[in-house]
């Protein structure tokens, strides 16, 4: 079946220093792949997506590329802030009704000032 | 525009009772999804509805939990009798008909059954 996997976490991280989250899937066919974001307190929300082999997503400084060879979505940033600091989930979706998401496990991310 | 409403934002009750939860999709979105979240088992998908018609519901953990959508506007998770392993966060979430609508996530129901 499909599945999502993640690094675990936490990833603790300076104000300013570079973010890698890893995220590798498993799917037969070519999935659309997804970045949420939960803050403390919240639901999740859509950070970016790609839906074809060698698409790149970006938002807010975030940018993942679907790797179709490495079957990867890794997320990455330039610059983290404080702000930043929230749980990461990789998703994927495929299917017949293309209804559903897989979700990864979710990644925590702290930055400190 | 109003995002997706849970209600109750937080919810104590005993072992044995019965618990309701609510949630309000945002108006024209035709899926409605039921998530649980535990840090255990992460984020997982109960049931999910198209227009008011439950169409997957393999995620539900078993009798005791049932769900409704009487209409495009409201629906419910019912858990009876309501047991200490349930304790969890619940999300209710909507989308829009087409390929790669995104799903919007309320901000959940924290569920801790004593």
């Amino acid at each position: 079946g499909n599945s999502v996997t993640q690094m675990e976490g936490p990833v603790t991280l300076s104000e300013e220093a570079f973010l890698t989250i890893n995220c590798t899937y498993t799917a037969t066919g070519y999935p659309s792949l997804f970045w949420y974001v939960q803050y403390p307190g919240e639901g999740l929300q859509l950070l970016l997506k790609a839906t074809k082999a060698d698409d790149k997503g970006s938002n807010k400084g975030f940018e993942a590329t679907y790797r179709k060879e490495t079957t990867s979505f890794h997320l990455e940033k330039g610059s983290v802030q404080v702000s930043d600091s929230a749980v990461y989930f990789c998703a994927l979706k495929y299917g017949s009704g293309y209804s559903t998401l897989t979700f990864g496990k979710g990644t925590m991310l702290l930055v400190s000032p | 525009d109003a995002g997706v409403i849970q209600s109750p934002r937080h919810e104590v009750t005993e072992m044995g009772q019965e618990v309701t939860l609510r949630c309000k999709p945002i108006s024209g979105h035709d899926y409605l999804f039921w998530y649980r979240q535990t840090m255990m088992r992460g984020l997982e998908l109960l049931i999910y509805f198209n227009n008011n018609v439950p169409i997957d519901d393999s995620g539900m953990p078993e009798d005791r939990f049932s769900a409704k959508m009487p209409n495009a506007s409201f629906s419910t998770l019912k858990i009876q009798p309501s047991e200490p392993r349930d304790s969890a966060v619940y999300f209710c979430a909507s989308r829009e008909s087409g390929f790669d609508q995104p799903q919007h996530f309320g901000d959940g129901t924290r569920l801790s059954i004593l």
